[in-house]
């Protein structure tokens, strides 16, 4: 079993839409848990630090753990073209980051 | 700020050749740092990291090594590559911290031939 489960996609969703993207993990050790995205052909970009139970807003974006069931989620309101990316989440222990396959996200027009 | 440099961007290498791909950091002192692989459609799997100079713990066994010759330097290298070490690879910093996040380079796509 893999430490941080994430389905792929792809996921395409018309402007304007509540994007819900979602991640369960194994490993009872994470303490911390990331969100990136990543355009193609470049380097992930951190986009939410969460390290607690709860939800943790950014300006569109909102990022939710519950360390009960092992299930961290992040939400994007108000989805816009330039959104279009993979989607990876990632959890951390003792200094290392464990993350999920990603999820290909499309947002058109 | 701290910023992150990563080169070179491409690389094609023949079979047999060896590889060098260096990492450097500016803004920080005494980082976190690590190398990931990313396959195609895939996500990143932790090649190495190293929590200080000469100090390096690899994660799965390959036909890659890392050093840490400077505090802010880092560097993936083979001595003979294979077909299968091709892949986007991605070098990160963090905070020097069990928890940490990472904030990453813009990669380096290597096809070996």
């Amino acid at each position: 079993q893999k430490e941080v489960e994430q389905d792929p996609g792809p996921l395409s969703v018309p402007e304007g839409a509540i994007v819900s993207l979602n991640c369960t993990y194994s490993n009872s050790a994470f303490q911390y848990f990331m969100w990136y995205r990543q355009y193609s052909r470049k380097g992930p970009e951190l986009l939410m630090y969460t390290y607690s139970s709860g939800n943790k807003e950014d300006g569109r974006f909102t990022a939710q753990v519950d360390k009960s069931s092992k299930y961290i989620s992040l939400f994007i309101r108000d989805s816009q073209p330039s959104d279009s990316a993979t989607y990876l989440c990632a959890g951390t222990s003792y200094g290392k980051l464990t993350f999920g396959q990603g999820t290909i996200l499309t947002v058109h027009p | 700020s701290q910023t992150i440099h990563q080169w070179p961007a491409t690389l094609v290498q023949p079979v047999g050749s060896p590889l060098s791909l260096e990492c450097t950091v500016e803004g920080t002192s005494n980082p976190n740092l690590y190398w990931y692989r990313q396959a195609a459609g895939r996500g990143l799997q932790l090649l190495f990291y190293s929590v200080g100079i000469g100090q390096i713990s690899s994660e799965v066994p390959q036909n890659l090594s890392a050093s840490r010759p400077q505090d802010r330097q880092f560097i993936l290298s083979s001595k003979k590559l294979l077909l299968s070490d091709s892949g986007f690879y991605l070098c990160a910093w963090g905070r020097q911290s069990l928890n940490t996040e990472a904030f990453f380079g813009q990669g380096t796509r290597l096809t070996v031939v």
